[in-house]
């Protein structure tokens, strides 16, 4: 069925480090995809986003990579801050057109170390 | 960045009362609005798409008749869990944009059901 799941629960880095988060989906008709953060008793806030006919994105500190073939997402945070402890959500829109609504998946929480 | 809102950001309730939970939409309209729960340590699980003049859409496996949803006007959507319960105690996000590839979520309302 359905479904967008993630490898790690959770991810321990030093600061200054690289962190990768990756990302497994199932829906192969889903052609929009999020990262959240989510901060404890905080909502999700929007990090980055790629559409299917992209394989990288770049944003400030964070790109995000997609790979179609198999089904795989990652999100990678250069030079890793204590502010970047949080958890972090995929998501990928229903793949019944665009319509906001979203699935998420199990989250990766992220522990920097100073 | 567009802001959603939520109130009340918690709120603590007897078994069998009902709860009211708004979100809106501060700086945009939206015709559409959708309503998440999220567990402890797990992920947001999608509810309910909120539609403005008609009625609400639900997940599988949530009921209507318990969570009542009501879009009154292009920037607000209400909730209200009825007969609540201590499983529904939860944390509950609104999302909403100004285009559906645009969603912003709100601070989520922790309902605990004593």
């Amino acid at each position: 069925g359905e479904s967008v799941g993630l490898h790690l629960p959770t991810l321990s880095v030093q600061e200054g480090d690289n962190s990768i988060i990756n990302c497994a989906y199932s829906n192969s008709a889903s052609d929009y995809f999020i990262w959240y953060k989510q901060e404890s008793g905080k909502g999700p806030q929007f990090i980055i986003d790629i559409r299917s006919n992209m394989d990288k994105r770049q944003g400030q500190r964070v790109t995000v990579l997609l790979n179609k073939t198999v089904k795989h997402l990652s999100l990678q945070i250069a030079a890793t801050q204590p502010g970047d402890s949080a958890v972090y959500f995929c998501a990928e829109n229903s793949g019944s057109g665009n319509t906001g609504k979203l699935i998420f998946g199990q989250g990766t929480t992220l522990q920097v170390k100073p | 960045g567009a802001v959603v809102s939520q109130h009340p950001s918690w709120v603590i309730c007897k078994s069998g009362t009902s709860v009211k939970i708004e979100c809106r939409s501060l700086d945009f309209q939206a015709t559409t609005m959708f309503w998440y729960r999220q567990f402890p340590k797990q992920s947001l699980m999608l509810m309910a798409t909120s539609n403005e003049g008609s009625k609400a859409t639900y997940e599988q496996g949530v009921e209507k008749d318990k969570f009542l949803i009501n879009h009154a006007s292009l920037t607000l959507s209400t909730l209200t869990v009825t007969s609540a319960h201590p499983e529904d105690s939860s944390f509950y996000i609104c999302s909403a944009g100004p285009h559906a590839d645009t969603q912003y979520f709100g601070p989520g309302t922790r309902l605990t059901v004593l």
